[in-house]
């Protein structure tokens, strides 16, 4: 099973800051998957194959990476972007999640 | 407007079986594989399971392999998860997903599956 390790765990940003969030893999994967997911909501696609937008998703998100190493950036930090975030692999059976990361505003 | 919309879930004691519906409609439902992911209070996600287009291909989570078992009914647009053995661990909200080639593209709201005596 390839095991997604995300960092960092918890995190807080100020409205217009730049925030990074890194996903490490046990072993290479060829594609990397992202979501979003607010309080009380289901999961929203964020980012597929690595660094495609999904639909509708604004352009402040971008991801990233390669190998063992991937990352989902928000360029400029807004309130409404709050929220835990989940990298996702199926390179290799069983499908597996990275544990989340929770970004807060400050 | 594609709409998944998960039923069946409630208390349930441990070691006894529930089956889960998903009525899916806005999409051509054989066109898309599809999958179950759950997750258990104020955890991560956890992928449950996938099934193919018609069926043939069913794919499992290492936690459910041999007590769960996903199938699908293109007549009827519904995606279903029979669940047997259950456990307290496997306690969750469960999310039916359209799994498509980009990822889990379309989530149900869930449905809350409690096991415990």
């Amino acid at each position: 099973e390839i095991v997604l390790t995300q960092s960092p765990t918890t995190t807080a940003a100020s409205p217009g800051e730049k925030v990074t969030i890194t996903c490490l893999a046990s072993s290479s994967v060829s594609n990397m998957y992202w979501y979003q997911q607010k309080s009380g909501a289901s999961p929203k696609l964020l980012i597929y194959s690595t660094s495609s937008l999904a639909s509708g998703v604004p352009d402040r998100f971008s991801g990233s990476g390669s190998g063992t190493s991937y990352s989902l950036t928000i360029n400029t930090m807004e309130a409404e972007d709050a929220a835990t975030y989940y990298c996702q692999q199926w390179s290799s059976n069983p499908l597996t999640f990275g544990s989340g990361t929770k970004l807060e505003i400050k | 407007e594609v709409q998944l919309v998960e039923s069946g879930g409630g208390l349930v004691q441990p070691g006894r079986s529930m089956k889960l519906s998903c009525a899916a409609s806005g999409f051509t439902f054989s066109d898309y594989y599809m999958a179950w992911v759950r997750q258990a209070p104020k955890k991560g996600l956890e992928w449950v399971a996938s099934i193919s287009y018609e069926g043939s291909s069913t794919y499992y989570g290492d936690s459910v392999k041999g007590r769960f078992t996903i199938s699908r009914d293109n007549a009827k647009s519904t995606l279903y998860l029979q669940m047997n053995s259950l456990r307290s661990e496997d306690t969750a909200t469960y999310y039916c997903a359209r799994h498509d080639t980009i990822g889990f593209a379309y989530w149900g709201q869930g449905t809350l599956v409690t096991v415990s005596s």
